[in-house]
């Protein structure tokens, strides 16, 4: 398997604009997370999806944000309009059934930039 | 609320020296530990969790962990450091039971010197 796959790796944008992030998560698994890293805040949750279904979305930060997942195999994040303190880097991630030591395999991350 | 404190942004030891990377959590449910490496411009790696088995934990590239529940900790340990671990290293919690969120730790920057 070609693990979790993101696109693009990199996104410079200007403030305003919208900006678009995509995940293809390993076949067969049915939980998809996406994380924010950021140096002040760390990695965090902002959203996940089990079956396709968005579980918990408290992380989002604002209405700015918002993520879909049309079918099992792909998922994006969408912030509109971007702002310069959305610079950071998305990790998706996409693990296998309902225990709670499944591993949570990532994706390499985009890192984004909003001028 | 679940949650882990990593001690130290950043440790630095010499090539075959002795690493301990600490990690101490807080859950208000048996937790599940994981430790995450993480390269330059890469994703995270998982190197090892903690599922009750056991707990003394062997992961990936002979890291070990040991899970302390009366000291709530959960050290990362390798006996000889080599310079290929050099590396951001994250410690993790589950958010709950179930496959849920994983809540981390500001990560601990490993820098091995020749």
């Amino acid at each position: 398997d070609a693990g979790v796959i993101q696109s693009p790796r990199h996104e410079v944008t200007e403030m305003g604009q919208e900006v678009t992030l995509r995940c293809k998560p390993i076949s067969g698994h049915d939980y998809l997370f996406w994380y924010r890293q950021t140096m002040m805040r760390g990695l965090e949750l902002l959203i996940y999806f089990n079956n396709n279904v968005p579980i918990d979305d408290s992380g989002m930060p604002e209405d700015r944000f918002s993520a879909k997942m049309p079918n099992a195999s792909f998922s994006t994040l969408k912030i509109q309009p971007s702002e310069p303190r959305d610079s950071a880097v998305y990790f998706c991630a996409s693990s296998f059934g309902a225990t709670s030591y499944n591993e949570q395999f990532f994706g390499p991350g985009t890192r984004l930039t909003v001028l | 609320a679940q949650s882990v404190t990593q001690l130290g942004s950043h440790v630095s030891v010499s090539e075959g020296a002795l690493v301990l990377l600490r990690c101490n959590y807080s859950s208000s449910v048996p937790p599940y530990l994981f430790w995450y490496v993480q390269y330059p411009n890469q994703g995270l790696q998982l190197l090892l969790k903690y599922t009750s088995a056991a707990t003394l934990v062997k992961g990936i590239n002979g890291f070990e962990a040991e899970f302390k529940k009366s000291e709530t900790s959960f050290h990362l340990t390798k006996p000889s450091a080599h310079m290929s671990d050099a590396a951001e290293y994250f410690c993790a919690v589950t958010r709950g039971s179930g496959n849920t969120p994983l809540v981390f730790g500001k990560g601990t920057r490993l820098s091995v010197i020749a």
